[in-house]
């Protein structure tokens, strides 16, 4: 199957610190991304879509002035969680892929302290 | 719009047992169903899906599930259980488009010497 690479796979920060988290798709263009936000031992939750080219679509209640995401080219997205706080603590991973199938990244673990 | 649910927080079943891991989902639309396995601080890997045609899908280390429209359900059984099969399980739907894929909570799968 096709490969997500998600960098980096784990990163701490102080609070107040933005930081960003890279998903590149290694063998095939992705148009669309997907960014999802894990909570220790619950489900996956949908934060945001990632479009090539154009604004992203957040999910409702998700701030998008928070998590800042970039769609500059076919391969490459970028997370930014800006002016941290340990609430957003959590695992983030994102996937790329099309209707049939979505390939997910390993995932990065953000702690803010 | 979507939703998955998965019964059963926790499952737990002896070594050489079947695995049986349920999934129930709403769609308004025929949907596109994934069960995904996750491990520890990782991204997920996709098992099995069902998109259109035959409604008993074969995915990799041996599980399978079959779409029974009639039940809304997705079950993902495996006949015989490895210790190595220890690990998060989550059922997805996509409502047929291009978006992103709806989560249930996960099942934890405990294998017993």
């Amino acid at each position: 199957g096709a490969v997500v690479s998600q960098h980096p796979s784990w990163v701490i920060c102080k609070s107040g610190t933005s930081v960003k988290i890279e998903c590149r798709s290694l063998d095939f263009q992705a148009t669309t991304m997907f960014w999802y936000r894990q909570f220790p031992k619950q489900s996956l939750m949908l934060m945001a879509t990632s479009n090539e080219g154009s604004k992203a679509t957040y999910e409702q209640g998700v701030e998008k002035d928070k998590f800042l995401i970039n769609h500059a080219s076919l391969t490459l997205s970028t997370l930014t969680v800006t002016s941290a706080h340990p609430e957003d603590s959590s695992f983030y991973i994102c996937s790329a892929g099309d209707r049939y199938e979505a390939f997910f990244g390993q995932g990065t673990r953000l702690t803010v302290v | 719009a979507q939703s998955v649910t998965q019964l059963g927080s926790h499952v737990s079943v002896s070594e050489g047992a079947l695995v049986l891991l349920r999934c129930n989902y709403s769609s308004s639309v025929p949907p596109y169903l994934f069960w995904y396995v996750q491990y520890p601080n990782q991204g997920l890997q996709l098992l099995l899906k069902y998109t259109t045609g035959a409604t008993l899908v074969k995915g990799i280390n041996g599980f399978e599930a079959e779409f029974k429209k009639s039940e809304t359900s997705f079950h993902l059984t495996k006949p015989s259980a490895h210790m190595s099969d220890a690990a998060e399980y989550f059922c997805a739907v996509r409502g047929g488009g291009a978006d992103g894929l709806t989560f249930g909570k996960g099942t934890h799968l405990i294998i017993q010497p």
